[in-house]
């Protein structure tokens, strides 16, 4: 039981280009989210998924699209990196929107 | 506008002695909150949670208080440990609306360091 996993664990990007980071849990929760992290902001909600094929947008949306074509499986998609995306991501999953919610190790971003 | 708020970004306490750890909320909505633990380079684990119809809850050593007319809760270790440094997230949360989840509302992270 792994419960939540994220893949990569690190990326650099340059400016423009894009990337896919997914996250992968085990424990047949139906909600899944995606955050990041940045000094002094604690965690900002991106995108969140009720069940599978259903997303919706979080406090800091913009320049991020998500998908959720499996229920194991919420992907986040940068289209076009900007400096301002360098961040340490962390998804997350729970089985109720008022249950414990449990986190992934993360991915740390850097946009050069 | 930061609903939920750790006004504390660092804690010094000495082993053995209580730690207590605090944060305030604005969003009269929210009926459920948890406190994360979060080591450097790994996510978020959690550590304890209250719902808004208690004013307390205990596991182990931890202790969470909430005064909901205050809008202010706390968390207390007793004894404290050199395993308990680390940065101490407070969440919460609102019921969904529509069937949908608006995840969990961070505060900025208190910073506990346990000195021998």
């Amino acid at each position: 039981n792994a419960g939540v996993t994220q893949t990569p664990k690190f990326r650099v990007l340059k400016t423009g280009q894009s990337m896919t980071l997914l996250c992968a849990q085990d424990m047949n929760h139906e909600y899944m989210y995606w955050y990041r992290q940045d000094p002094g902001m604690g965690l900002r909600l991106i995108h969140y998924s009720v069940g599978e094929g259903t997303t919706a947008k979080g406090e800091v949306p913009d320049g991020y699209n998500v998908s959720r074509l499996k229920k194991q499986n919420f992907l986040l998609g940068l289209e076009s990196a900007a400096p301002s995306q360098t961040s340490v991501y962390f998804c997350a999953s729970s089985w109720t929107d008022q249950e414990t919610q449990y986190f992934g190790p993360g991915t740390r971003l850097l946009v050069l | 506008d930061q609903q939920v708020k750790q006004n504390s970004p660092s804690l010094s306490v000495q082993e053995g002695r209580i730690s207590i750890l605090n944060c305030d909320y604005t969003n009269s909505m929210f009926d459920y909150f948890l406190w994360y633990k979060k080591y450097p380079a790994e996510g978020p684990t959690f550590l304890i949670s209250i719902s808004s119809i208690k004013d307390k809850n205990e596991d182990g050593r931890f202790t969470v208080f909430l005064n909901k007319s205050a809008k202010h809760l706390s968390l207390h270790i007793v004894p404290s440990q050199p395993g308990d440094s680390a940065v101490y997230f407070c969440a919460a949360s609102a019921p969904g609306t529509g069937g949908g989840a608006d995840g969990l509302t961070f505060g900025k992270g208190t910073h506990l360091i346990i000195q021998p």
